[in-house]
């Protein structure tokens, strides 16, 4: 069973960077697989953040392309997120989440989420 | 980009009732090249996150109870908890892929209550 545990600082200051760690386990980031990462303002929807593949290809959503970078360190199965020049709109709960397949492009796992708060 | 209006934004249904929950997309929804619909389900409660409860517009996820069941194809589809539950209150998502370039687009939700 995958299991996704996200990690980071709850609280960034704005025009700040936010970083993010996604530990896996039960699984390899090296196995065919795309990370994705997904956010949640509060008492908000879902926004797709971007998806990173076992290989270091990554796609970005083209709303925060220029803000956000994504990579991966297989020795230790962490994914990242990097976000910079946070504002008040980028306060959310982050989720990682793996897609099932090629075939089937939805998340079968996710982790449980870190808030994050951007705010002096 | 596309955009997922989901309707209604919420309701409330009798237990033992039926929910039907409706998704809309502003483009046809890609396929995979089995031509299987690119449009997934989400239930989530609060403080958790989402649970994949559909891919393929119709296809449950492993061990997903069969009162939930999904339809539909081109630009609509449908979301239908055949008999409503207490445990089934949630909020419900729809969501499609698109490529190229890659890109996931959620509903904005659609809030279950039982009554």
């Amino acid at each position: 069973q995958v299991r996704l545990q996200e990690s980071g600082p709850g609280l960034v200051k704005p025009s700040g960077t936010l970083s993010l760690t996604c530990a896996v386990s039960g699984g390899s980031i090296s196995d065919s697989y795309w990370w994705d990462w997904v956010r949640q303002p509060p008492g908000k929807g879902l926004e797709w953040l971007g998806e990173i593949y076992h290989d270091g290809r990554v796609n970005i959503n083209p709303s925060l392309k220029s803000r956000v970078t994504m990579s991966m360190d297989q020795s230790s199965n962490h994914i990242s997120l990097k976000m910079t020049s946070v504002t008040a709109a980028d306060t959310a709960v982050y989720y990682c989440a793996r897609e099932m397949s090629d075939q089937v492009v939805a998340f079968d796992f996710w982790g449980q989420g870190i808030l994050v708060t951007v705010s002096s | 980009d596309i955009v997922m209006t989901q309707s209604p934004d919420s309701l409330a249904v009798s237990l033992g009732e039926r929910a039907t929950i409706k998704c809309k997309s502003s483009q046809s929804i890609s396929k995979n090249s089995n031509n299987k619909s690119h449009l997934a389900w989400y239930q989530q409660k609060p403080g958790q996150p989402p649970k994949l409860l559909i891919y393929w517009a119709s296809t449950r996820e492993s061990g997903v109870p069969d009162r939930f069941s999904g339809s539909g194809s081109g630009r609509d589809f449908t979301l239908t908890i055949s008999s409503v539950q207490a445990e089934d209150a949630a909020v419900y998502y729809c969501q499609q892929y698109q490529s190229p370039p890659p890109m996931f687009t959620f509903g904005q939700g659609t809030k279950l209550q039982i009554k």
